[in-house]
C-alpha cells in the first residue's frame, strides 16, 4: 500500500533562516505530487505540483521553491523567511485529478517567529 | 479561481442532516471532496465526474449539476464522527493535475 511521509512534524524558525521540508512516498511510482499551504483556519492554497522528476509548476510567486531529485521526494525550500511563512504545510500525491483522488501526508506546522 | 462553498460553518445535532454546497463560476470537470479534522490531513471522501453522477460514502453522499456548476455534499443522519470541516477541490478540465479548493464549511455535531 502507498504511504506518504513528511517530516519534521513541527517546526519553529525565526524570520530570515532557511527551510526545508521534505516529503517522501512508497508504494507508488511516478506520482504527481504536491505542496499545499494552509493558514489558520484557512482552506488548501496549492503552492508547486510536479508530474515527474525535475518537473516544478509553481502556482504562487513567492518566498518558496520546490525541488524533486527524486521520482518520490519532493523538497520545499526557502533562503529566507518571512512571518507570513507560517502555517500548516502538506504533501500530497496522486493521479490525474479525474482518475483519482489526492492523498495527503501528516503535514508540518511551520510557525516563524 | 477557486470555488465557493457554503455555509461557511454549520452545528448540528446527532441524527440531523445537512448538505454544503459548492460552486464555481468556471465549467467543472471533476468535483472532490475531503474531510479534515482538526490537526490532521485532509481525508478524501469522493469524487465526482462531469455528468451529474451522484455518489455515497457511508451516510455521506454527493451530487455534481453540470448546469449549475455546483456540486452539493449531503450529511444524512449525522454522527459526532462528521464533526470536522469539508473541503470541495475542483478541476476544469480532464487533463487538468490540480485541484482549486474551497475555503471550507466546518461541521459540528452535537450529542
Amino acid at each position: 500500500s502507498q504511504t506518504i511521509h513528511q517530516w519534521p512534524a513541527t517546526l519553529v524558525q525565526p524570520v530570515g533562516s532557511p527551510l526545508s521540508l521534505e516529503c517522501t512516498v512508497e508504494g507508488t511510482s511516478n506520482p504527481n505530487l504536491y505542496w499545499y499551504r494552509q493558514a489558520a483556519g484557512r482552506g488548501l492554497q496549492l503552492l508547486f505540483y510536479s508530474v515527474g522528476i525535475g518537473q516544478i509548476s509553481s502556482e504562487v510567486p513567492q518566498n518558496l521553491s520546490a525541488s524533486r531529485p527524486q521520482d518520490r521526494q519532493f523538497i520545499l525550500s526557502s533562503k529566507k523567511l518571512l512571518l507570513s511563512d507560517s502555517g500548516f504545510y502538506l504533501c500530497a500525491w496522486g493521479g490525474t485529478p479525474i482518475y483519482g483522488e489526492q492523498f495527503f501526508g501528516p503535514g508540518t506546522r511551520l510557525t516563524v517567529l | 479561481q477557486q470555488p465557493v462553498q457554503s455555509p461557511q460553518a454549520v452545528i448540528l445535532r446527532e441524527g440531523e442532516d445537512a448538505v454544503i454546497n459548492c460552486s464555481s463560476s468556471k465549467a467543472l470537470y471533476s468535483v472532490h471532496w475531503y474531510r479534515q479534522k482538526h490537526g490532521e490531513a485532509p481525508v478524501f471522501l469522493m469524487i465526482l465526474l462531469k455528468g451529474g453522477e451522484q455518489k455515497g460514502h457511508e451516510k455521506i453522499s454527493a451530487s455534481f449539476n453540470e448546469k449549475k456548476q455546483q456540486s452539493s455534499l449531503y450529511l444524512t443522519a449525522s454522527q459526532l464522527s462528521y464533526s470536522g470541516t469539508y473541503f470541495c477541490g475542483a478541476s476544469a478540465r480532464s487533463n487538468d493535475y490540480k485541484l482549486s479548493f474551497g475555503a471550507g464549511t466546518t461541521v459540528t455535531v452535537r450529542a
